[in-house]
């Protein structure tokens, strides 16, 4: 199973862009690259997932380097909303293997 | 279409008694995960089950813990005899059946989470 890293936590101001960015270096051929994000008090959050190269959606980007090894996640122009844990996730089975996250705080 | 359902939202338990977790998917899925997390810690898988069948249970206690998925009804996360150490928040996902995750837009393995079950042991 690959494992991840990724900062513990990040500060950033409203309207600002927030790049999080994870390792994994162990990442096989079928895995996935996946983010969730958690609110407190509640469950995990799908936010986007890809492959490789760029994928983009309503909510975030997602940047995947031709090695795999790493990925970026791109919020931009965050709001006070945002606050919340961010998981990066490597997913080629049934479980999902989640670290500690990186917490980000937003400020006005 | 409403979102995966667990209940209690908050359940309280003395050290040995038992504690009942409940998981309604939502409408039309048929797979049902389990995760554990403690204060500070990222989410640990526990169980996945399909109707009626436990598929993998890799990350269950060995004792003390059982999960079931009937034909009918909620899934449930049994928990005997409680101890201090299973406190935790519980959280249930649910996912569609594999062939229909394309016809839904839903990526790969995407799993769909409930609010979760905070139990306190006393």
């Amino acid at each position: 199973l690959a494992k991840t890293t990724q900062p513990i936590s990040m500060d950033s101001y409203e309207g600002q862009e927030v790049n999080i960015t994870c390792s994994h270096n162990n990442i096989a051929t079928n895995d996935y690259i996946t983010w969730y994000q958690q609110f407190p008090s509640q469950g995990p959050r799908f936010i986007i997932q890809g492959y490789k190269t760029k994928v983009t959606n309503e909510v975030a980007s997602l940047f995947i380097p031709a090695d795999r090894k790493s990925s970026t996640l791109s919020l931009p122009r965050v709001s006070l909303s945002d606050t919340a844990v961010y998981y990066c996730l490597v997913v080629g089975g049934t479980a999902l293997i989640f670290g500690k996250g990186t917490t980000l705080s937003v400020s006005s | 279409n409403a979102g995966v359902m667990q209940n209690p939202r908050h359940l309280v338990r003395r050290r040995g008694q038992e504690a009942r977790l409940r998981c309604s998917p939502m409408k039309g899925h048929s797979h049902v995960y389990w995760y554990r997390q403690l204060p500070e810690e990222g989410l640990k898988f526990m169980v996945y089950l399909q109707k009626e069948n436990i598929i993998d249970e890799s990350g269950m206690p060995k004792e003390r813990f059982s999960a079931e998925f009937p034909k009918e009804g909620p899934s449930i996360l049994r928990i005997q005899q409680v101890v201090r150490g299973d406190s935790a928040a519980y959280f249930c996902a649910s996912s569609p059946p594999i062939d229909a995750r394309q016809g839904a837009s839903v990526s790969y393995n995407e799993q769909f989470f409930g609010p979760g079950t905070r139990l306190t042991v006393l």
